[in-house]
């Protein structure tokens, strides 16, 4: 399996300012297959970015995704209040795995 | 739009199994691919095992072979995902989720296990 491991685990910041989320994998992930979602207490994830890189319908362009091989990046450039929430990416290039998630909280 | 419905919260006994329904419509479901992935409280999310509805192919992870069935009924467009010999470490809320491009893009509202004496 391909191991995925995020950091930090927790990021505490204000919003308006720039968050800046990791994913690295313990293998090449083959075509870039690396999705990330958000979740919220309460609810089910919600996807954000597919292959690394593309935006899912109806999520706003601050939210953006890059990397390739065993490093990904999720940004999102200016935080909103609804954006503080537990982020977690997933590959698909093999049986799918999770990593383990970023808590982005309000400092 | 792809929805996906689940059945309702359910608490079981140790040893026991439990089987959870996950409803699709918005789409053709034999087109689907659906996954099940859960998440045991407070903690991350785990994929168990998807299935093709068109072709009956399952999969699964590792984790949980021999434990987890997962099939699909085309005549009600609606996805089971059956788990046995239940114990404590298996309370968690059960998503099913569409994964028919690879990555989870709709996700059913999530069904709470919960595995008590």
């Amino acid at each position: 399996d391909i191991v995925l491991t995020q950091s930090p685990g927790t990021l505490s910041l204000s919003p308006g300012e720039r968050a800046t989320l990791s994913c690295r994998a313990s293998q090449s992930v083959a075509g870039s297959f690396l999705a990330w979602y958000q979740q919220k207490p309460g609810q089910a994830p919600r996807l954000l970015i597919y292959g690394a890189s593309s935006r899912a319908t109806g999520i706003p362009d601050r939210f953006s995704g890059s990397g390739s091989g065993t490093d990904f990046t999720l940004t999102i450039s200016r935080l909103e209040p609804e954006d503080f929430a537990v982020y977690y990416c997933q590959q698909y290039s093999r049986s799918p795995t999770f990593g383990p998630g970023t808590r982005v909280d309000i400092k | 739009q792809v929805q996906l419905v689940q059945s309702g919260a359910e608490v079981r006994k140790p040893g026991s199994s439990v089987k959870v329904s996950c409803k699709a419509s918005g789409g053709t479901f034999s087109s689907y691919g659906l996954s099940w992935v859960r998440q045991a409280p407070g903690q991350g999310l785990e994929w168990m095992g998807g299935i093709i509805p068109i072709s009956g192919t399952s999969h699964h992870a590792q984790k949980f072979q021999g434990r987890v069935t997962i099939t699909a009924d085309e005549s009600t467009s609606t996805a089971y995902m059956e788990l046995s010999s239940l114990r404590s470490e298996d309370t968690a809320v059960y998503y099913c989720a569409d994964d028919s491009r690879g990555y989870f893009d709709y996700w059913g509202q999530g069904t709470l296990v919960t595995v008590s004496s």
